[in-house]
């Protein structure tokens, strides 16, 4: 079955940038729009953004001006970087394939998302 | 942005119980309401998606109900290894969101 693996360093200074890559195994990459999640010390997960098989992006705005999310369907991998990082931005960082179910209502189908597979996630800490 | 409030924040209960945990939505979001799972030290796993779908091979003591802006998610039967945290997200509109999450201790 698909499986994702994220890499990259674990250490980050202060207003560096932050990139990781996202390996997908085991299933095609086409067809599937991916994401990036990342989750805090302590507190619950927030969605950074996702990259469609296409290349067309969605940023969360709370990040956008720092974040880019790239794909290269050759290498069936997907990369975040996430630049001019602060402490805040410590956390563990989740890949995921985002899929999506038609559901009917108010009169026409629309489309559902949701996060069906997701790597283990990657430590990363900014720190000078 | 859509905030989700899941409650409770919090909740014991035993082998074999009936739980409820609740996710409102600060608006109307149909049924693009997702819900997962999430161990201590491992990614989330998806359980329920578009309010009351199952996700292949989760048990079927896991359902989920609700419409608008409160969703349920129901968890019959427990059993130790359900002991997480829960957590419930909207993608009705960009950003996408998650509520705080709720532990479950067994």
């Amino acid at each position: 079955q698909v499986q994702l693996q994220e890499s990259g360093p674990g250490l980050v200074k202060p207003s560096e940038t932050l990139s990781l890559t996202c390996i997908v195994s085991g299933g095609s990459i086409n067809s599937y729009s991916w994401s990036w999640l990342r989750q805090p010390p302590g507190v619950g997960l927030q969605w950074i953004g996702y990259v469609s098989y296409s290349g067309s992006t969605n940023y969360n705005p709370s990040l956008k001006s720092r974040v880019t999310i790239s794909i290269d369907t050759s290498r069936t991998q997907f990369t975040l970087k996430l630049s001019s990082v602060t402490a805040a931005d410590t956390a563990v960082y989740y890949c995921a394939r985002q899929d999506n179910t038609n559901v009917y209502d108010s009169g026409r189908y629309s489309p559902v998302s949701y996060m069906d597979v997701w790597g283990k996630g990657t430590t990363v800490i900014v720190s000078s | 942005d859509i905030q989700m409030t899941q409650s409770p924040s919090s909740l014991s209960a035993s082998v074999g119980d009936r739980v409820t945990i609740t996710c409102r939505a600060s608006q109307s979001i149909s049924r693009f309401l997702n819900w997962y799972q999430q161990k201590p030290g491992k990614a989330p796993k998806l359980l329920i998606y578009a309010a009351s779908s199952l996700q292949s091979a989760v048990p079927s003591r896991f359902s989920g109900s609700g419409y608008g802006t409160e969703f349920i998610l129901t968890i019959s039967g427990l059993q130790r290894d359900d002991s997480a945290t829960y957590f419930c997200q909207q993608s009705y509109s960009s950003p996408s969101s998650f509520g705080q999450g709720t532990k479950l201790e067994i």
